[in-house]
């Protein structure tokens, strides 16, 4: 079906491990996101990219690695998890990026425990 | 730091119009108003948004005040899947970089009640 897709819904792990998190979407958009969500803290934005190959960094990049190889894939590494990166993480898509008619779609998120 | 106030909770009735405000009291002239809505447990949701004029779509409508400090969600016709947190965000037209980022501040919890 199409439209982004992340992996794996819930993950839990350890302090120190490397995990990495995968976002999938189907719609050819250029533009991909990155967020956190934390009780108190809303979304926050780790990271982004506008094409293959271009990423920046967003609100909270610290301790966060990204690449994006191809169009469709996104994916967020955790090099060496800590317990503060315990949250809800987010991924989003967008087909133009400060235009008037930027929409961005969310993915239904994965749920990161750090133990 | 956020650009929105918004109420920490509200509760509408079921059938009933939802009116979801937002105060904005420091955009600036190329800013728009965006609304995004978040339901337990998923991802966020678009909207609508506006620049200054009031804008219409199949989900609601977005009133905008003339001094555009503030602004208003219209659910015309509430039903219970319309619980959600929604999201008033102010954001930078034609930006670059990191200025153009969608900053989530803590939205109202709308209950939509039978």
């Amino acid at each position: 079906d199409a439209g982004i897709t992340q992996s794996p819904r819930y993950k839990i792990t350890e302090t120190g491990r490397q995990v990495t998190l995968m976002c999938h979407q189907t719609w050819s958009h250029s533009y991909m996101f990155w967020y956190r969500q934390d009780l108190g803290h809303g979304l926050r934005l780790i990271y982004y990219s506008a094409a293959a190959d271009i990423t920046d960094k967003g609100e909270v990049p610290d301790g966060y690695v990204v690449s994006r190889s191809k169009t469709e894939n996104f994916p967020l590494t955790l090099e060496s998890a800590t317990r503060s990166q315990t949250s809800v993480y987010f991924c989003a898509s967008s087909d133009s990026f400060g235009s008037f008619k930027e929409t961005q779609y969310f993915g239904p998120g994965t749920r990161l425990l750090v133990l | 730091d956020a650009k929105t106030t918004q109420p920490t909770s509200m509760d509408c009735a079921e059938g009933r119009a939802a009116n979801l405000p937002c105060n904005h009291s420091t955009i600036s002239g190329n800013e728009y108003v965006y609304w995004y809505r978040q339901i337990h447990s998923q991802g966020p949701q678009y909207i609508i948004h506006g620049l200054k004029n009031n804008e219409t779509n199949e989900m609601a409508s977005l009133i905008i005040t003339e001094d555009r400090k503030s602004s208003t969600l219209i659910l015309p016709h509430a039903t219970l899947r319309d619980t959600a947190v929604y999201y008033c965000i102010v954001r930078v037209r034609d930006y670059g970089g990191s200025q153009g980022n969608l900053i989530f501040g803590k939205g109202t919890k709308l209950s939509v009640k039978p």
